[in-house]
């Protein structure tokens, strides 16, 4: 059974870069048929897809971000990352990582989610 | 991008009610339609697949209807485990997009 496990970035100064990265057990982040997506949700708000990579190593990333956005592979490391450069407090939010399953084109497997908040 | 809405916004419901949720998008999305319940503290979890197909592990009381724009997700006997937030997401194009959500709340 895969499992997902995102890292701890907590707290980040505005204007600064979020790093996230989500560890991948139970299987190869290297084998299709999935694609490795970063989702998003503001306290007491709804969820916002940010992006994923495919195995191949493509990506797609949301318009809204895509200019400040890199999501990455590491192949040996078993595990795929996130980074949002110049973040602002809108960036405060639950991030999440998931399994995008192309199969059934939804997100089957998460992380837990955690909690990055931008504040000086 | 899509816009996808949902109604109700929120709504109030006892044990054994039956429930069903809307979701519209702004324009086709076919089947790629997904439902997802939330709660609190929690990841979402996925319920519904392609609008109609029940994902592994998910009681049969959920089930999900509907293709291009209008979609219901429906339960039929409301259990105290499904007091949660239900989201709809469209994989269609990208971004995908979900919608703002339906609350589940205790009459």
């Amino acid at each position: 059974q895969m499992q997902l496990q995102e890292s701890d970035s907590g707290l980040v100064k505005p204007s600064q870069t979020l790093s996230l990265t989500c560890a991948v057990s139970g299987g190869s982040i290297s084998s299709g048929p999935y694609s490795w997506t970063w989702v998003r949700q503001p306290p007491g708000k709804g969820l916002e897809w940010i992006g994923y990579i495919y195995h191949s190593g493509t990506t797609k990333y949301n318009p809204s971000l895509k200019s400040r956005l890199t999501i990455s592979l590491d192949r040996p490391g078993n595990r795929f990352s996130l980074e949002l450069r110049s973040v602002t407090a809108a960036d405060t939010a639950v991030y999440y990582c998931a399994r995008h399953n192309s199969y059934l084109y939804a997100m089957d497997v998460w992380g837990q989610g955690t909690t990055v908040i931008v504040s000086s | 991008d899509i816009q996808m809405t949902q109604s109700p916004s929120s709504l109030s419901a006892s044990v054994g009610d039956r429930v069903t949720i809307t979701c519209r998008a702004s324009q086709s999305i076919s089947s790629y339609l997904n439902w997802y319940q939330q709660k609190p503290g929690k990841a979402p979890n996925l319920l519904i697949y392609a609008a109609s197909h029940l994902q592994s592990g998910v009681p049969s009381r959920f089930s999900g209807s509907g293709s291009g724009t209008d979609f219901t997700l429906t339960i039929s006997s409301l259990r105290p485990e499904d007091f949660a937030a239900y989201y709809c997401q469209q994989t269609s194009t990208t971004p995908s997009t979900f919608g703002p959500g339906t609350k589940v709340d205790v009459k």
